[in-house]
């Protein structure tokens, strides 16, 4: 079963409005982190902004935030007054806590295809 | 913020060499390091995890002996696509971690490009 589940294979947003990119997980483990990545055409993997499970408040890192939604298990992440270099594909991921204490498997979603235009 | 080189960021070879890419935590020791491969317009493929000084674990389907991936200190990891077929072209790219008690450190490389003729 998918872990990481990223609905939406493209979206378009106008530059200046705001853009919700959706994704839900699915985990039995108590501890685990969601993370959002940003790959532009270059192919480097950026990191936008991370939300652990124990984390009271949502996770904000300038006009990233993250909607985290614990009990429907869903992490979606919102881009504020887009700008034509947000312009990528994003990625969904988590790691969960491994109760071994091993290392901590990464998985991804298939992710989101952002077009902004003018 | 923690830094990741890769290298080469991209190589085209002929099918049968084999090819060497290195991965490389510059600020920062990675007690443990992560190989992914890319296709086109897909997600990220976990390949292997690499602790320092063990063996590397892979994940299902992948051939240790076709993808060795070496982890000899805390700043470096290779991973030598051995015998390269046209198959093997993909995007590669591995990704660092500084704690393995700590699940938001995950620091990812540029990637590498492999193309093999």
């Amino acid at each position: 079963a998918q872990k990481i589940t990223q609905t939406q294979p493209g979206m378009f947003v106008q530059e200046k409005e705001a853009v919700t990119l959706d994704c839900t997980y699915d985990t039995s483990d108590p501890s685990y982190g969601l993370f959002w990545y940003k790959q532009p055409s270059s192919g480097e993997m950026i990191f936008l902004i991370y939300q652990g499970s124990y984390d009271q408040q949502n996770a904000t890192e300038g006009r990233y935030s993250l909607n985290f939604q614990k009990a429907r298990k869903s992490a979606n992440l919102v881009i504020s007054a887009s700008q034509l270099g947000d312009s990528a594909m994003y990625f969904c991921a988590m790691r969960e806590g491994g109760k071994s204490g091993g290392s901590y498997i990464p998985t991804f979603g298939r992710g989101t295809s952002l077009i902004v235009h003018p | 913020g923690a830094v990741v080189s890769q290298h080469p960021s991209r190589v085209i070879c002929k099918s049968g060499t084999s090819v060497k890419i290195e991965c490389r935590s510059l600020d920062f020791q990675a007690t443990t390091m992560f190989w992914y491969r890319q296709f086109p317009k897909q997600s990220l493929m976990l390949m292997a995890t690499s602790n320092e000084g063990s063996k590397a674990t892979y994940e299902q389907g992948v051939e240790k002996d076709k993808f060795l991936i070496n982890h000899a200190s805390l700043t470096l990891s290779t991973l030598t696509v051995t015998s390269a077929h046209p198959e093997d072209s993909s995007f590669y790219i591995c990704s660092a971690s500084a704690d393995a008690l700590r699940l938001e450190t995950q620091y990812f490389g540029p990637g590498t490009r492999l193309l093999v003729l």
